[in-house]
Formats: C-alpha cells, structure tokens, sequence
C-alpha cells in the first residue's frame, strides 16, 4: 500500500519569494511521484513527474522537485512566486503492482501569493 | 476533441435516484482512470479501465457504483440510490500506456460535481 502526506494545508507567500511545498509518501516499492496543479474550475493539470533517473525534475511554469528516497520526500519548489501561482497543489504515488494505473493523491496545499 | 470531456458539469440529483456520468476520454487512449475527490480532500481512486475492461475497481466504495465502458472509449460511471455522502466531485482521466510503462500521464477532465439533496 502505498500514501502521500502533504505538510500545510495551506501556504501563504509574497510574490518574488520562494514556494515550497513539502510532500513525503510511504511506498513498498520504488515509487513513481507526480505534482498536480488545480486552478479554480479547472481540471487537475500535470506540473512535473519522477519515474527513474535524475532525481531533480523540473517541470512547467518554473517549478522544480527533488527525489529524496533517504527522506521519502518529494518537495515541490520554485524560485519566485508569481500572482498566477495562485492554485491547489497535489502530491501523488504510483507505486506499481497490478494496479499500474492507480495514483494515491496527497490532500492537497493551497497555494496563495500575496501582493 | 482536445481533452478529456465530462458531462455534465453539474449534476443535483434527490437522495435515492439513479445518476449516470460520462466521461470522453483523449482519443487513441486506452487507460481510464475515475476519481472522487470529496471537498477538501484530494482525489481518491475509484476504478481504471484498460481496453473495455476493468483492470482494478479496489476503490468504488459499494455496489452501488457502478462503470462501464463497452466500447473501450466512453465511460459511464453509474451510481444506484444515491446518498448525501456521495455528493463530490467526480474526475476523470485518460491515459496512453503502450505495454505496462509506469508514470504515464494521465490527463484529467474538468470534472463532475454532483449533489445530492
């Protein structure tokens, strides 16, 4: 079995200053990972994934994450904060077997950026 | 089309009838994914279709869900005598997996809400 624990539920930050969102996850087995952006309305839009190799991934909009298997982490981060940044972010699994299509979603942080 | 298409946006249906959701997937996708993501919670696993079949459906809650995908495109999620519990927002998504590759993308509709009065 497998699950995705994303620290802060919500986080508040200045545009210009760094993003960090924190997501560690409890697998058996080497773990896929995915970030998620949902933006108000919308559907769940796809930021950046780990399957194998480098463990830093970067992904669209200037965010980045970095597979820590020591820590189990999966730490979303981007540099500067912009307006648009505003949006709800999920921490997901995929962690194999026979149900290879199956992510576990984290609970989700909400992401606000203040002027 | 484009994306992945849910109908209807919005569904408010009375506790104890019948609701049907439909999903479209990505054309050329045979992977399909539905969750439920209840308010303030992240999407939950329902069942995941490769082809017409269904490969793992671990998570619909009880029998009174239901999905069905004859065809191996369009999906119907179907859920029988419905219960305040069950109003959430019920996502859909569509995946290319050639052979079993892991961490292919799924890509996600707009969504469903459905309501249950």
């Amino acid at each position: 079995a497998q699950s995705v624990t994303q620290l802060g539920s919500h986080v508040s930050v200045s545009e210009g200053a760094l993003v960090l969102l924190r997501c560690n996850y409890s697998s058996s087995v080497p773990p896929y990972l995915f970030w998620y952006v949902q933006y108000p309305n919308q559907g769940l839009q796809l930021l950046l994934k780990y399957t194998t190799g480098a463990t830093l991934v970067k992904g669209i909009n200037g965010f980045e994450a970095e597979f820590k298997k020591s820590e189990t982490s999966f730490h979303l981060t981007k540099p500067s904060a912009h307006m648009s940044d505003a949006a709800e972010y999920f921490c997901a699994v995929n962690a194999g077997g026979t149900s290879y299509g199956k992510l576990t979603f984290g609970q989700g942080t909400i992401l606000t950026v203040h002027p | 089309g484009a994306g992945v298409s849910q109908t209807p946006s919005n569904k408010v249906t009375e506790k104890g009838k019948y609701v049907e959701l439909r999903c479209d997937p990505i054309s050329g996708h045979t992977a399909l994914y539905w969750y439920r993501q209840s308010l303030g919670q992240g999407p939950e696993f329902l069942i995941y279709f490769q082809g017409t079949g269904a490969a793992d459906d671990s998570g619909l809650p009880n029998d009174r869900f239901f999905a069905v995908r004859p065809e191996g495109s369009v999906s119907t999620l179907k859920i029988q005598r419905t219960e305040r519990g069950d109003s959430a927002v019920y996502l859909c998504a569509s995946s290319s997996e050639p052979g079993r590759s892991w961490g292919t993308e799924a890509f996600f509709g707009q969504g469903t809400r459905l309501t249950v009065v």
